[in-house]
């Protein structure tokens, strides 16, 4: 059974960082792309970032690109966001989701939560 | 960016009734459209990729059709557990992008 388990979310001020984990198991991490995905109630569903299988191509929305990095650790089956720079427009449900056929995003984690506030 | 807008916000229908959501992108996507359900207190979950194939275990009443800019998800009779938000999501070219979402409601 594909699981994917997030952590790291919490409490940060803006400016702060924050370090985001997946844990994936019941598939050959190695072999598919991996993303992080948002979510807020006001702005929906917003794609984050996406890493290839080997980590040599990474992607970046436009509005977390120069502070967020994605990365991966294919022997430990994790996956990883680091944010810098934290503003108040990222406060949000963070999902790790495994990439799918056409880029879609097949199996989700249920989230965990980011807040950006003094 | 490639901006997706789904119609209608919402639907209130009762159950064994058609629905037909619709999403139309801004550029063409070619195939590379997905579909996805979200109850409440749930992650998303996939149900369409590349437009028209059903993902694993998704019931045969959830169909998806069309190319290019123009696509739709239909539910061929409402189950009592399809009353929930439909996001349409294009994986053609970065940045991804989903589309506001469809509630489907009971009436």
């Amino acid at each position: 059974e594909v699981q994917l388990v997030e952590s790291g979310g919490g409490v940060v001020r803006p400016g702060g960082s924050l370090r985001l984990s997946c844990a994936a198991s019941g598939f050959s991490f190695d072999y598919y792309d991996m993303n992080w995905v948002r979510q807020t109630p006001g702005k929906g569903l917003e794609w984050v970032s996406t890493i290839n299988w080997n980590g040599g191509s990474t992607g970046y929305a436009d509005s977390v690109k120069g502070r967020f990095t994605i990365s991966r650790d294919n022997a430990n089956k994790s996956l990883h966001l680091h944010m810098r720079n934290l503003k108040g427009d990222d406060t949000a449900l963070y999902y790790c989701a495994r990439g799918g056929s056409a880029s879609s995003f097949d199996y989700w984690g249920q989230g965990t939560v980011v807040t950006v506030s003094s | 960016e490639n901006v997706l807008t789904q119609s209608p916000a919402t639907l209130s229908l009762s159950p064994g009734e058609r629905v037909t959501l619709s999403c139309r992108a801004s550029q063409s996507v070619s195939n590379y459209l997905a579909w996805y359900q979200q109850k409440p207190g749930q992650a998303p979950r996939l149900l369409i990729y590349e437009a028209s194939n059903r993902a694993t275990g998704i019931p045969a009443r959830f169909s998806g059709s069309g190319s290019g800019t123009d696509f739709t998800l239909t539910i061929s009779s409402l189950e009592p557990e399809d009353f929930a938000v439909y996001y349409c999501q294009q994986g053609s070219n970065w940045p991804f992008t989903f589309g506001g979402g469809t509630k489907v409601e009971i009436k």
